[in-house]
């Protein structure tokens, strides 16, 4: 079966600082990978969708950036953090493009506090 | 562009009482309709989906009916849990293959 982790679960950073998130998958080949986030009060917004290694689209313009290294891979990264980039971040997957399964699945988040 | 708007919350009901979150769309075409569920310091899980028009979608006593003549997906279940506690989103799946939620709907269970 399928699984997806998230890593760290939280994480407390000052403004300025560095950020990396990662998340993985087990259990499929080619996943369609997702980051979102998740600001109070303000619902789930897409940050990054990837159809492939080297293949992502920002959603949103902003100082956050996605990169796949590997298949099952997805890592969100910022070389300095905003007190704004405070939130819930989640990872999701879906099955390849041109499939139908048409759902997404989601990674247990990583709560980000920026102070 | 393609949207979902859903009741604000937090909605807060007695055990056992009827529970309806409602959740309207606006997309082109026919898109899948989902709800998701999201118990307090978790992620996401799927709760139902439904991917034409007159589908009824049903997990866990929750149900939910894609509506295409009034472009809604409300969500309904006969009789909650203190369990059912927890933040419900509404979302669909477009021609694009992007998912697009709502803001989440809070609902509070008391015993």
């Amino acid at each position: 079966s399928q699984t997806i982790h998230q890593w760290p679960a939280t994480l407390v950073q000052p403004v300025g600082s560095p950020l990396s998130l990662e998340c993985t998958v087990e259990g499929t080949s080619n996943p369609n990978l997702y980051w979102y986030r998740q600001a109070a009060g303000r619902g789930l917004q897409l940050l990054f969708y990837s159809i492939g290694i080297d293949q992502i689209s920002s959603e949103v313009p902003q100082n956050l950036s996605a990169s796949r290294p590997q298949d099952r891979q997805f890592i969100l990264s910022s070389k300095k953090l905003l007190l704004s980039d405070s939130g819930f971040y989640l990872c999701a997957w879906s099955e390849p493009s041109g499939t139908a399964t048409d759902t997404q699945y989601f990674g247990p988040g990583t709560r980000l506090t920026v102070l | 562009g393609d949207s979902v708007t859903q009741m604000e919350g937090p909605v807060t009901l007695s055990e056992e009482a009827f529970l309806t979150i409602n959740c309207t769309y606006t997309a082109t075409g026919y898109p899948s309709l989902f709800w998701y569920v999201q118990y307090p310091g978790e992620g996401l899980q799927l709760l139902l989906k439904a991917t034409k028009a007159d589908d009824k979608g049903s997990n866990k006593g929750f149900e939910a009916t894609y509506r295409k003549e009034t472009t809604s997906f409300h969500l309904e279940k006969g009789s909650v849990q203190v369990s059912d506690s927890a933040v419900y989103f509404c979302a669909l799946m477009n021609r694009d293959d992007k998912i697009i939620f709502g803001k989440g709907t809070r609902l509070h269970i008391l015993p």
